[in-house]
């Protein structure tokens, strides 16, 4: 079956502190995107990334499907950074399986 | 424009019971799914349907049941509630072939005691 995993679990940054989040992923796995569930709850969509690389202000994702892995970076973390970050594949029709999270705490 | 929107936020059931989450979208979305959160954990497919009058099984499909009468609802029904169900549950939608338009809902909060 589908397997995603994601490391470190837990993060304790200063803020203005970097940091590199990574997801290891199976073959069954056809795209992937990261999601970041806030303090509240909320889910939000942060990348849609099956290969290569995109860049949303501070954050930026890097995929190498050939190689099974994704890297988040988040730079000049903030403290509205804090929350758990989703590794996300998605399988056949539209199907999302979440690895296991990475809670990222930035203290001020 | 409301996005992904659930309903109630919170619940407390007792053993036993019965009850219904509802989800709504109004992105004119085709796939819609249901996940469960439990603590400390990621969220787990519990049913997803591509679209109206089609609805298939997750990982963790056992003690619940959904249907997909719109392409705007997809409510999940909770038959005999037990304590393991105690979990937050999602809805989310998506666009087939849009990758990455997933757009989820805040959530419900279900208590079962």
């Amino acid at each position: 079956g589908i397997q995603v995993e994601q490391s470190p679990p837990d993060l304790i940054l200063q803020e203005g502190a970097n940091s590199t989040l990574r997801c290891n992923f199976s073959d069954s796995v056809n795209n992937l995107q990261w999601f970041h569930q806030n303090p509240w709850g909320q889910l939000i969509n942060l990348f849609y990334i099956p290969s290569g690389t995109k860049q949303n202000g501070r954050l930026s994702a890097t995929t190498v499907a050939t190689e099974r892995y994704s890297l988040l970076y988040i730079s000049s973390s903030q403290t509205t950074d804090s929350g758990v970050y989703f590794c996300v594949g998605i399988q056949g029709a539209q199907k999302l399986v979440f690895g296991q999270g990475t809670r990222l705490t930035i203290n001020p | 424009n409301a996005g992904v929107t659930q309903t109630p936020k919170f619940r407390i059931l007792k053993i036993g019971q019965s009850m219904t989450l509802q989800c709504a979208q109004d992105m004119n979305h085709n796939y819609m799914y249901w996940y469960r959160q439990d603590p400390g954990m990621g969220l787990k497919l519990i049913y997803y349907s591509v679209g109206a009058g089609i609805t298939d099984k997750g990982e963790v499909p056992n003690g619940y049941n959904v249907s997909r009468s719109t392409t705007e609802d997809f409510p999940l029904r909770l038959e005999l509630a037990a304590p393991s169900q105690t979990s937050v549950y999602f809805c989310a939608s998506s666009y087939f072939g849009a990758g990455g338009g997933y757009t989820f809902g805040s959530g419900t909060r279900l208590t079962v005691v």
